[in-house]
């Protein structure tokens, strides 16, 4: 069973502060590796997009992934209020690299 | 681009009945597919269609659900007969290639009473 696990939270951090999100799979053969986000009500949208052990920063946003531990990370910087919302670590699962199975989410809530 | 398009957004029905979903992916997409969200689960993939023909359909709960895509530009999910633990929010969502960006459409929020 491919699974990935994430802390359901709620992670509260007041504005300003840098949130950190984790998450770790169970299949050795992922290639890919996501997050999304996705504000109450809506549906989710891609925000950082990951392949290769390592750091990769786009604005604020920081995706850090270790294959040999099977771990990802989304670091977010300088938090703010419009942050609020459930992030959700997905993972391709099959060696085509075309389906992601996805953790059930961190809610994040940032106050002011 | 209109993005992906669901219908209906908020469907509410009676155990027993037959509910169908609908989708229509963005134009040039080849890949569709259909999760479900709750609470419990999360985001659960049902099954997913390439150049209109079903993939990988292992996630389908059981043989109540059932998923087509005629063509290019639209796909189904029926649930008959629907029972109380099919509520869920039902997405579509699709992709141009192998990609990790998939486009969700708003979503059927269904409830089954």
């Amino acid at each position: 069973q491919k699974e990935v696990e994430q802390n359901s939270g709620p992670l509260s951090v007041p504005e300003g502060a840098i949130a950190s999100l984790n998450c770790t799979y169970s299949d050795r053969g992922s290639q890919s590796f996501f997050w999304y986000r996705q504000y109450s009500g809506k549906s989710p949208e891609l925000i950082m997009s990951i392949y290769s052990n390592g750091d990769k920063e786009d604005g604020r946003f920081t995706a850090q992934l270790n294959k040999a531990s099977q771990y990802v990370s989304l670091l977010i910087r300088d938090s703010q209020p419009s942050d609020s919302a459930t992030y959700l670590c997905a993972v391709t699962y099959n060696q085509a690299g075309t389906a992601l199975i996805f953790g059930k989410g961190t809610t994040l809530s940032v106050s002011s | 681009d209109a993005g992906v398009i669901q219908s209906p957004r908020h469907e509410v029905t009676e155990m027993g009945q037959e509910v169908t979903l609908r989708c229509k992916p963005i134009s040039g997409h080849d890949y569709l597919f259909w999760y479900r969200q709750t609470m419990m689960r999360g985001l659960e993939l049902l099954i997913y269609f390439n150049n209109n023909v079903p993939i990988d359909d292992s996630g389908m709960p059981e043989d109540r659900f059932s998923a087509k895509m005629p063509n290019a530009s639209f796909s189904t999910l029926k649930i008959q007969p629907s029972e109380p633990r099919d509520s869920a929010v039902y997405f579509c969502a699709s992709v141009r290639g192998i990609s990790g960006e998939l486009f969700f459409g708003e979503g059927s929020r269904l409830t089954v009473l």
